[in-house]
């Protein structure tokens, strides 16, 4: 059975640090990956996503993730965070053929000035 | 125009009520899947529908009861509301080869 770990619960960031957001996944086969972004009461957004290819993907607002099969990692990368990326992030795992998302717990993020 | 999207956003009633959430996508998409987000922020799948028929049920009380009417619909119906009930539902939909899921804003329902 697929699982995803977010070992981080909350992370504090300057604004215009750097960040990074791990998440560890387990899955046989070749995983499908995303990342969510969760504002304060609003839906998930996608943030990016991997199903093969290039191991480094880029997605919307300056994120990006690396996908590590040795280290069954696929971590959230950012060069400067912005006080609007304040959010809660999760890292979810799909399989082929409609199967359901299984997200980690998430990850809140706080930006300080 | 909103790819994924629900009503009420919004829901409070008392226990023992009867309610129910619509969502609607427009993107054609044959999947359609209700999450449930517990007060802790975590996202379970309830139940997931491919082409109108119920594929995937996890472990929920048969007071909650999917439907739908099309590919483009899946309706959520809960029945004798409990306190437990009360976290905030989200649906999603997929298709093609994406395999990304578009989710809804989701639904805070509080049961009181």
């Amino acid at each position: 059975a697929q699982s995803v770990t977010q070992p981080d619960i909350h992370i504090t960031v300057s604004e215009g640090a750097s960040l990074e957001l791990r998440c560890n996944y387990s899955y046989g086969a070749t995983p499908y990956l995303f990342w969510y972004v969760q504002s304060p009461g609003q839906g998930l957004q996608l943030l990016l996503k991997y199903f093969s290819g290039d191991t480094l993907v880029q997605g919307i607002k300056g994120f990006e993730a690396e996908f590590k099969r040795s280290q069954s990692s696929f971590n959230l990368r950012k060069p400067s965070v912005h006080w609007s990326d304040a959010a809660e992030y999760f890292c979810a795992v799909g399989a082929p053929w409609r199967t359901p998302l299984v997200f980690g717990k998430g990850t809140r993020l706080s930006v300080i000035a | 125009d909103t790819a994924v999207s629900q009503t009420p956003k919004y829901l409070v009633t008392q226990m023992g009520n009867d309610k129910s959430i619509k969502c609607e996508q427009n993107l054609g998409h044959d999947t359609m899947y209700w999450y449930k987000q517990d007060s802790k922020k975590f996202l379970k799948i309830m139940f997931s529908y491919n082409n109108k028929e119920l594929i995937i049920n996890e472990t929920v009380p048969n007071r909650f009861s999917p439907k739908s009417p099309d590919k483009a619909h899946l309706n959520l119906h809960i029945n004798s509301l409990e306190l437990g009930d009360s976290a905030v539902y989200f649906c999603a939909s997929t298709g093609g080869e994406a395999y990304e899921q578009y989710f809804g804003p989701g639904t805070r329902l509080t049961v009181t």
